[in-house]
């Protein structure tokens, strides 16, 4: 079972550089996420989706879009990265249910921005 | 999260019982979970509890639940060293969202 997969798991961005981060779940859960996760501050939502078509502000927006065109898959992109947004992302998704249905998290994608 | 808090260290010895305290501020949350972090790999879940619920056992895990005192600990017996990772206290304070710690690192040693 591939479970959540996120894609790269490793990338180095110059300042101003944009990228998108992939996030794939194959286990047909409506609600998606992406989290950072910072030393000392766990883990801080910065966008989510309640399914297909909708995405929603977290936390820590700022800096960052989203798409949720298919159910499977959501985005995380970055338009003028900055060395604040270096970090490790992670991307989660979960069915309706939260009692029966737990958060499943992909491995992290490390981001650092010089 | 800022509503959630939980020391960052804990160091323990093989065998002993590892404690993980964590305090959170939603008196709405029904339910409160711990995740385990390994190292490069993202979170699993270890086990969760119910708001009207004061204690779960499951094998080693021992969760206890003091909801005047919005607290929440994860006993861990018998530690041993595949228990060395980063801990999670999260809760859920509405339906679609999750509030994580900052996470505890347990070390355990020899």
């Amino acid at each position: 079972n591939a479970g959540v997969t996120q894609t790269p798991k490793f990338r180095v961005l110059k300042t101003g550089q944009s990228m998108t981060l992939l996030c794939a779940q194959d286990m047909n859960h409506e609600y998606m996420y992406w989290y950072r996760q910072d030393p000392g501050m766990g883990l801080r939502l910065i966008h989510y989706s309640v399914g297909e078509g909708t995405t929603a502000k977290g936390e820590v927006p700022d800096g960052y879009n989203v798409s949720r065109l298919k159910k499977q898959n959501f985005l995380l992109g970055l338009e003028s990265a900055a060395p604040s947004q270096t970090s490790v992302y992670f991307c989660a998704s979960r069915g309706r249910d939260a009692y029966n249905s737990p958060l499943h998290f992909g491995n992290g994608t490390r981001l650092t921005v010089t | 999260g800022e509503d959630v808090e939980q020391s960052l260290f804990l160091s323990v010895r093989e065998g002993d019982s590892s404690v993980i305290n964590c305090t959170y501020t939603d008196s709405s949350s029904t339910y409160l979970y711990w995740y385990k972090q390994e190292p490069g790999a993202g979170l699993q879940l270890l086990t969760y509890i119910f708001s009207n619920m004061d204690m779960k056992q499951d094998q080693r895990l021992t969760v206890l639940l003091n909801k005047k005192d919005k607290h929440l600990s994860l006993r861990i017996a018998d530690t041993q060293t595949g228990d060395s990772a980063i801990y999670f206290c999260a809760e859920r304070p509405n339906d679609y969202k999750l509030s994580f710690g900052a996470g505890t690192t347990v070390t355990v040693r020899a």
